[in-house]
């Protein structure tokens, strides 16, 4: 199992621009999550979604949309880049049952300027 | 408002020492504890978790410390190694909302030979 995959690794954006993250799991997993990482921050909850069809905010969704189409991916859309989502970007897959524990991709570094 | 506070912010220790990490969160409808850890250019793994209903969790050298009353918990990492060098994270999650994971801010472990 390749686990969590994530394109691209590194992109830098003009401001104004806009882009697709993608992530794909082969875990069969319901839950799939979006978090920005910030220094100092921790990781912050952008979207999630609970099955193919079903997504939801989470703490910091301005700026961002996504859509689950299938079970395997999860791509996050940025419309209208801005600096302030200068970030690293993780995409995450979970079990339905248990207690979650999240299975995180390799991370999407990017930059607007 | 930041429901999971993590300090300190970083730690270095001399190599065959404890590495101890806190944490406090403000919820009490949280009922699982993971930690995580993380290394350069990678993502988040699950290191430990622990849950809380028992006050010690202990997988080889690392051990989770949990006092409910207090709401705390700590990991203690056992004669640490150059290798242990990595940022953790705390977190928090509750049953619902696909179990999201609430992060604190990261502590950054250096341990030197």
């Amino acid at each position: 199992n390749a686990g969590v995959t994530q394109t691209p690794k590194f992109r830098i954006l003009k401001i104004g621009q806009s882009m697709t993250l993608q992530c794909t799991q082969d875990m069969n997993h319901n839950y799939m999550y979006w978090y920005r990482q910030d220094p100092g921050m921790g990781l912050k909850l952008i979207y999630y979604s609970v099955g193919a069809g079903i997504t939801d905010k989470g703490e910091v969704p301005n700026g961002y949309n996504v859509s689950r189409s299938t079970t395997e991916d999860f791509p996050l859309r940025l419309e209208l880049a801005a600096p302030s989502q200068t970030s690293v970007y993780f995409c995450a897959s979970s079990y339905l049952r248990g207690p979650n524990e999240q299975f995180f991709g390799p991370g999407t570094r990017l930059t607007v300027l | 408002q930041q429901q999971v506070k993590q300090s300190p912010q970083s730690l270095i220790v001399q190599k065959g020492g404890i590495s101890i990490i806190n944490c406090a969160y403000e919820n009490t409808a949280f009922d699982y504890f993971p930690w995580y850890q993380q290394f350069p250019g990678k993502g988040p793994a699950l290191l430990i978790a622990i849950r809380p209903d028992v006050s010690e969790k202990k997988e080889g050298r690392f051990t989770i410390s949990f006092n409910k009353s207090a709401k705390q918990f700590s990991l203690h990492i056992m004669d640490s190694q150059p290798g242990d060098s990595a940022t953790y994270f705390c977190a928090a999650t509750k049953s619902g909302s696909a179990r999201q994971l609430t992060f604190g801010s990261g502590t950054q472990l250096t341990v030197l030979p």
